[in-house]
């Protein structure tokens, strides 16, 4: 089992939708997962960090449940420029580096 | 003001040839990383060095040879360059290890 896997999309989605991405981490012992965000050709940026009880960020809600090892991104009323390709990210079991999945790619148009 | 700076942005060279990456941090930070991003988008760490030491040494060739002469710099330094190390090669920093991470622009490596 990879350690962090994600559907990798592409999702396309008209303005306006909402769009759910999961991702499941394989290591147990991971302490701390983050949702980061990659535009084309740019670097990738913190978009949230995900805690047990779940929070929201404006449009964004992030989810954890570490029972079943599983992480979710919610966004509501998708705009245009939140095209873009969002990557799962956990800690490693040391707890010294990130981890990062391949990513969902997410397309909205108008 | 630019948090993570990396020189330079492109590399192409030939295959052979030895090639120096910089990396540069602003925010005071311990910890800085180096990633290797390849052709096909999957963002896998290389080395991690806090306060100067080095923390992380992943499945690296020795031909990748991670340099930090302070807290805020990391350099890397590439030997002999072959074909598949063609990929984008991005530095990152956090205050501590597995705190949130700041990555530089990236340095897209084309190697011929």
């Amino acid at each position: 089992r990879k350690e962090v896997e994600q559907d990798p999309g592409p999702f396309n989605v008209p303005e306006g939708a909402t769009v759910a991405f999961n991702c499941t981490y394989s290591n147990s012992a991971s302490q701390s997962f983050f949702w980061y965000r990659q535009d084309c050709r740019k670097e990738p940026k913190l978009l949230m960090s995900v805690y047990s009880s779940g929070n929201e960020d404006g449009r964004f809600t992030a989810q954890l449940n570490r029972a079943s090892q599983y992480i979710s991104l919610l966004i509501r009323d998708s705009k245009l420029s939140d095209s873009a390709t969002y990557l799962c990210v956990v800690t490693n079991q040391a707890g010294t580096a990130l981890i990062f999945g391949k990513g969902t790619t997410l397309s909205v148009s108008s | 003001d630019t948090a993570v700076s990396q020189t330079p942005k492109y590399l192409v060279t030939q295959m052979g040839n030895d090639k120096s990456i910089k990396c540069e941090q602003n925010l005071g930070h311990d910890t800085m990383y180096w990633y290797k991003q390849d052709s096909k988008k999957f963002l896998k760490i290389m080395f991690s060095y806090n306060n100067k030491e080095l923390i992380i040494n992943e499945t690296v060739p020795n031909r990748f040879s991670p340099k930090s002469p302070d807290k805020a710099h990391l350099n890397l330094h590439i030997n002999s360059l072959e074909l598949g190390d063609s990929a984008v090669y991005f530095c990152a920093s956090s205050l501590n290890e597995a705190d949130t991470q700041y990555f530089g622009p990236g340095t897209r490596l084309t190697v011929l």
